[in-house]
């Protein structure tokens, strides 16, 4: 029974380069979630994505963060042009087509800026 | 202000002892209300979670809300060493129903053998 997963786990970018960061939902759930979290603060809400649609994206930076769920493959967080406060934990949260069932979590990607 | 607030502790307790863990809230419209529990360099895992107002068990959990004191808090009896991490509370208005997750900062949790 395969949870969220999220790969890379592990991600190094310099400074101005890209990164994807990518997220598998649980199987039968069709709505995702991305997190962020920086060091000593709690998780902050990004960006809500069902299949091909953006639902809410009143939590992401309006310049460089991108993010998509194809109707194929998995959802992608895309951060352009990266800087160090980019730096982060990112957690993706899928649940399922239903109202009824809270998120579950993946183990994240750290995000680490040279 | 931050719309959830929680003691970041860290809040040692001995081992068998009762884990009392609470968050408080500002914004009346949230409705759904969860725990996490997240060990180091892992993800959220869901613990508990409630809608609107009232208790659930499950097991050595406990949680509560109190929505006219905006107030929610979980119980974790007969604690273990395993017990040991972050607890994390979580919120979402009606209009988000179980998405849109607000965060409090967390709690870290330490159980002594």
């Amino acid at each position: 029974n395969a949870g969220v997963m999220q790969n890379p786990r592990h991600l190094v970018r310099r400074r101005g380069q890209e990164a994807r960061l990518r997220c598998s939902p649980m199987k039968g759930h069709s709505h995702v979630y991305w997190y962020r979290q920086l060091p000593e603060e709690g998780l902050k809400f990004m960006v809500y994505l069902q299949k091909e649609n953006i639902i809410d994206e009143s939590g992401m930076p309006k310049e460089r963060f991108s993010a998509e769920f194809p109707k194929e493959g998995p959802s992608i967080l895309r951060i352009q042009q990266v800087v160090r406060g980019d730096s982060a934990a990112y957690f993706c949260a899928s649940s399922p087509g239903n109202s009824n069932q809270p998120q579950h979590f993946g183990d994240g990607t750290r995000l680490s800026i040279l | 202000q931050k719309e959830v607030e929680q003691d970041p502790g860290p809040l040692s307790v001995p081992e068998g002892a009762i884990v009392s863990l609470n968050c408080t809230y500002s914004n009346s419209a949230f409705q759904y209300f969860m725990w996490y529990r997240q060990y180091s360099r892992k993800g959220p895992e869901l613990l508990m979670y409630t809608y609107s107002s009232g208790n659930k068990e499950d097991g050595r959990f406990t949680a509560q809300v109190d929505k006219s004191s905006k107030y929610i808090s979980l119980f974790i009896r007969d604690s273990q060493p395993s017990d040991s991490a972050t607890y994390l509370c979580a919120m979402s208005r009606l209009t988000d129903s179980w998405g849109k997750l607000q965060f409090g900062a967390g709690t870290q949790v330490v159980v002594t053998p």
